[in-house]
């Protein structure tokens, strides 16, 4: 089946450096990809919907130049937090979808993010 | 617009009992529909997916789920609980038009007691 991977697994970065996360289809080119943000014990919120080639289409309240997002080939996203506050801790987690999938998307293994 | 609806965060089942995760969605267009679990600092894995053919979908893990269009819901029910199905269950709608972008729920964390 098609494979998203994430790296890294875990981070912990100072307040006020900027952290970049990396997403990858492994068997697959991605056209879109998609990015998340889940809170302990809460779901998935969208944040972004990252299109190669082309800018970030992003959710209502997140902000864009807080979190970068790069889509530069079929096979890897990047999200980058920008200079990065204790608020910012969170699991961030990508997905990915094959054409022809019939709506179905494969999710990496997620990012957990700690800024001190 | 769309929504999905979990009822219950927390079930709790003894081993071997039933387990029935509610889910209800609300869309204006046909829907596809599916089931998530995620364990502990992990990513989602899919254990079923709706995508409009039959109605009742069996998934991976011995899970199934049935499609109610007249009652708006997605149920996910297993026969039998196993300790190793212990964990977080997310149901999410999308556009059967394919745009993947997913409503998710707010989860059901199943417990499975011994």
């Amino acid at each position: 089946g098609a494979v998203v991977s994430q790296h890294p697994s875990w981070v912990i970065c100072k307040s006020g450096t900027s952290v970049k996360i990396e997403c990858r289809s492994l068997d697959f080119q991605a056209t879109t990809m998609f990015w998340y943000r889940q809170f302990p014990k809460q779901s998935l919120m969208l944040m972004a919907t990252s299109n190669e080639g082309s800018k970030a289409t992003y959710e209502q309240g997140v902000e864009k130049d807080k979190f970068l997002i790069n889509h530069a080939s079929l096979t890897l996203s990047t999200l980058t937090v920008t200079s990065a506050h204790p608020e910012d801790s969170s699991f961030y987690i990508c997905s990915a979808a094959t054409s022809g999938s019939t709506g179905e998307l494969f999710f990496g293994e997620g990012s957990r993010l700690t800024v001190l | 617009a769309q929504s999905v609806t979990q009822l219950g965060s927390h079930v709790s089942v003894s081993e071997g009992a039933l387990v029935l995760l509610r889910c209800n969605y609300s869309s204006s267009v046909p829907p596809y529909l599916f089931w998530y679990v995620q364990y502990p600092n992990q990513g989602l894995q899919l254990l079923l997916k709706y995508t409009s053919a039959a109605t009742l979908v069996k998934g991976i893990n011995g899970f199934e789920a049935e499609f109610k269009k007249s009652e708006t819901s997605f149920h996910l029910t297993k026969p039998s609980a196993h300790m190793s199905d212990a964990a977080e269950y997310f149901c999410a709608v999308s556009e059967a038009s394919g745009t993947y972008k997913y409503i998710f729920g707010t989860g059901t964390r199943l417990k499975v007691l011994a």
